[in-house]
């Protein structure tokens, strides 16, 4: 069964300071890998889509890195601004044989402090 | 396209009562999910269907959930009788094929009391 765990649960940075979250997954047998922006009582942003054969992907001051073999997947923001402050949540398409479906990490709260 | 659409936004019901939420996904896309968040669990998915056929239905916690798709437009996600422990947020989501990005609805926060 695919696990995916985020850490850490929550994170406090001054602003202008470049955040690096963290999320693992223990089967790599995956199609790919999102990551997601949730603000509270919203719904999920997509921010990016990494594929499998891919090792990162790039959107702005977003950087997200892809280690399929070892199970990790790390997104870079920045020059953190306090608009950056959400929840951040990584999730794993699994292959057929995996479930073929999307499972979510938890999630990294985050703060920019102005 | 506005994105994906869900109904009602907000739904407090009492315990027993039937609860009915809805979900109109990106026109074109044809895989649709439905997931429940809260905070002890996070998101689960409940239920996904691609071309409006139920595929998975291993995360739907009981009976008394039911879901269904009678076309590519539209979803629903029945709770019947609805208890106190269902109190969540639902989320609906689709995406076009299975390893694209999923776009998701802005959830709906049930409530039952």
């Amino acid at each position: 069964k695919q696990e995916v765990t985020q850490i850490p649960a929550a994170l406090s940075v001054p602003e202008g300071e470049n955040l690096v979250l963290n999320c693992s997954f223990t089967d790599s047998a995956i199609y790919n890998l999102q990551w997601f922006r949730q603000d509270p009582g919203k719904g999920l942003t997509s921010l990016l889509l990494i594929q499998s054969s891919q090792r990162e992907q790039t959107s702005g001051r977003l950087n997200a890195s892809l280690d399929k073999s070892s199970g990790r997947s790390t997104l870079y923001i920045a020059a953190s601004q306090p608009g950056d402050s959400a929840t951040y949540l990584c999730a794993v398409y699994a292959i057929k044989a995996a479930g073929n479906k999307l499972t979510f990490g938890g999630g990294t709260r985050v703060l920019v402090k102005p | 396209d506005a994105g994906v659409i869900q109904s009602p936004r907000h739904e407090v019901t009492e315990m027993g009562q039937e609860v009915t939420l809805r979900c109109k996904p990106i026109s074109g896309h044809d895989y649709l999910f439905w997931y429940r968040q809260t905070m002890m669990r996070g998101l689960e998915l409940l239920i996904y269907f691609n071309n409006n056929v139920p595929i998975d239905d291993s995360g739907m916690p009981e009976d008394r959930f039911s879901a269904k798709m009678p076309n590519a437009s539209f979803s629903t996600l029945k709770i019947q009788p609805s208890e106190p422990r269902d109190s969540a947020v639902y989320f609906c989501a689709s995406s076009l094929g299975r390893s694209t990005e999923a776009f998701f609805g802005q959830g709906t926060r049930l409530t039952v009391v």
